[in-house]
């Protein structure tokens, strides 16, 4: 069955950076545009980045664009999210995510906290 | 951007009793490809989103047939015709036909 498997989270200072990755299987990954959500303690979701199946087109979300780079490596199978100059706003549970096709996926997430 | 406007933002439902949500979109969500992609999605507590229905209607792989979607344009809902405990949590619709993707602010069903 489909499975996204995020990590990189942790507890990481103001103004430093960051990688997650998402290890996913189950699905031709390749075949897919793959996308990263956020959710801030109690609050909505946020979308972050997208990133086309073939990794050559991407989007970013206001709150993270210029400080961020998402980026995938189709042949093992696993999307990346490199964000920098981290602040408080950055804290957060990081989901990664596919919209496209069926089944719709979403990982467990991998909790950030920004804090010195 | 397109904002998302879900209604109610909460609700208490009865076991067995039916539950709709409504998501209204600032602008038309109906793409050049002539598909919209308006998909609705529910969070149990301490757990990650799950699909429920994508492109409006279609249901996804695994939910059940009392979950449903409707509307068209900016006009959109989510309904539940038999309210079970393991459906409370937060729905949240969301689109992808314009960027920046965006989400509702989120319903949160309560029993």
């Amino acid at each position: 069955q489909v499975q996204l498997v995020e990590s990189g989270g942790g507890v990481v200072q103001p103004g430093r950076s960051l990688r997650l990755s998402c290890a996913a299987s189950g699905f031709t990954f390749s075949s897919y545009g793959m996308h990263w959500v956020r959710q801030a303690p109690g609050k909505g979701l946020e979308w972050v980045a997208t990133i086309s199946s073939d990794g050559y087109t991407f989007s970013y979300g206001e709150s993270v664009k210029g400080r961020s780079s998402i980026s995938r490596d189709n042949y093992k199978e696993i999307l990346f999210l490199d964000m920098s100059s981290l602040t408080a706003a950055d804290t957060g549970i990081y989901y990664c995510a596919k919209f496209a096709g069926v089944p719709g996926a979403w990982g467990r997430g991998t909790l950030v906290v920004v804090s010195s | 951007d397109v904002v998302m406007t879900q209604s109610p933002l909460s609700l208490t439902v009865t076991p067995g009793q039916p539950a709709s949500i409504s998501c209204r979109s600032s602008q038309s969500l109906v793409h050049s490809d002539r598909n919209t992609y308006l998909q609705w999605f529910h969070q149990r507590p301490g757990q990650s989103p799950r699909r429920l229905i994508y492109q409006v209607s279609k249901g996804d792989s695994g939910v059940p047939a009392r979950f449903s979607g409707s509307g068209s344009g900016t006009e959109f809902m989510l309904r539940i015709s038999r309210v079970e405990a393991d459906d409370i949590g937060v729905y949240y619709c969301m689109q992808s036909t314009q960027w920046p993707i965006t989400f509702g602010q989120g319903t949160r069903l309560e029993i």
